[in-house]
């Protein structure tokens, strides 16, 4: 089945820095959306996007589908410790039939 | 975002008990809802589509029989552990596609069940 390479899987950063984090694919998706998990709780959405090289903005967060439609990256900026949680890209498109695939995730601590 | 509801949020059962999870969308009609588990610190893993009014379509690897699902209604999709032994322990979330043209997925709190 279809794959999504999220990376890195795991950051430790210092409070106000800034975060990136990508999703790559060997397939074309025609729907990328962005979640954070936080720990005991379902996923919530942060960011979707629906066209090649959209570039989108919520708050201190922002995310880019990719030209290819192969990729997208996640940034935060000047990140704060309730950014804590895991981030799972997610997909949709090409073989998946509708089915929503996920990234592994990644685990971000964020240190005051 | 559309609203999607889970009960209960955390069950304990002994061994060999059936396990009853409801997923209910609160403020949109779902044809189609997603039963998902997840394992500490990894990423979702698809079990099933529930389709409402006809049967699930399960994932491959996943029991039917064990992971009984009922999608009976527009707003409410169960999924029931059958028989539960403690590797079915696990975080279990619902989810649905939101009511509107974009089609994203808005998951449930999710369903923590530990079977002793």
């Amino acid at each position: 089945g279809q794959q999504l390479n999220q990376s890195p899987q795991s950051m430790f950063i210092q409070e106000g820095e800034d975060v990136s984090m990508n999703c790559t694919s060997s397939s074309i998706f025609n729907t990328w959306l962005w979640y954070k998990q936080d720990p005991g709780e379902g996923p919530v959405l942060l960011i979707a996007l629906y066209k090649a090289g959209e570039l989108t903005s919520n708050g201190r967060l922002t995310a880019q589908f990719g030209i290819t439609r192969k990729d997208s990256f996640l940034n935060i900026s000047a990140s704060i410790p309730s950014d804590v949680g895991i981030y799972f890209c997610a997909g949709f498109g090409g073989t998946s039939y509708g089915k929503l695939t996920f990234g592994q995730g990644t685990i971000l601590t964020v240190h005051p | 975002g559309a609203v999607v509801s889970q009960h209960p949020s955390r069950v304990i059962c002994k061994s060999g008990t059936s396990v009853k999870i409801e997923c209910r969308s609160l403020d949109f009609q779902a044809t189609t809802m997603f039963w998902y588990r997840q394992f500490p610190k990894k990423s979702l893993m698809l079990m099933a589509t529930s389709n409402e009014g006809s049967k699930a379509t399960y994932e491959q690897g996943v029991e039917k029989d064990k992971f009984l699902i009922n999608h009976a209604s527009l707003t409410l999709s169960t999924l029931t552990v059958t028989s539960a032994h403690p590797e079915d322990s696990s975080f279990y979330i619902c989810s649905a596609r939101g009511g509107g043209p974009s089609g994203e997925l808005f998951f449930g709190e999710g369903s923590r069940l530990t079977v002793l």
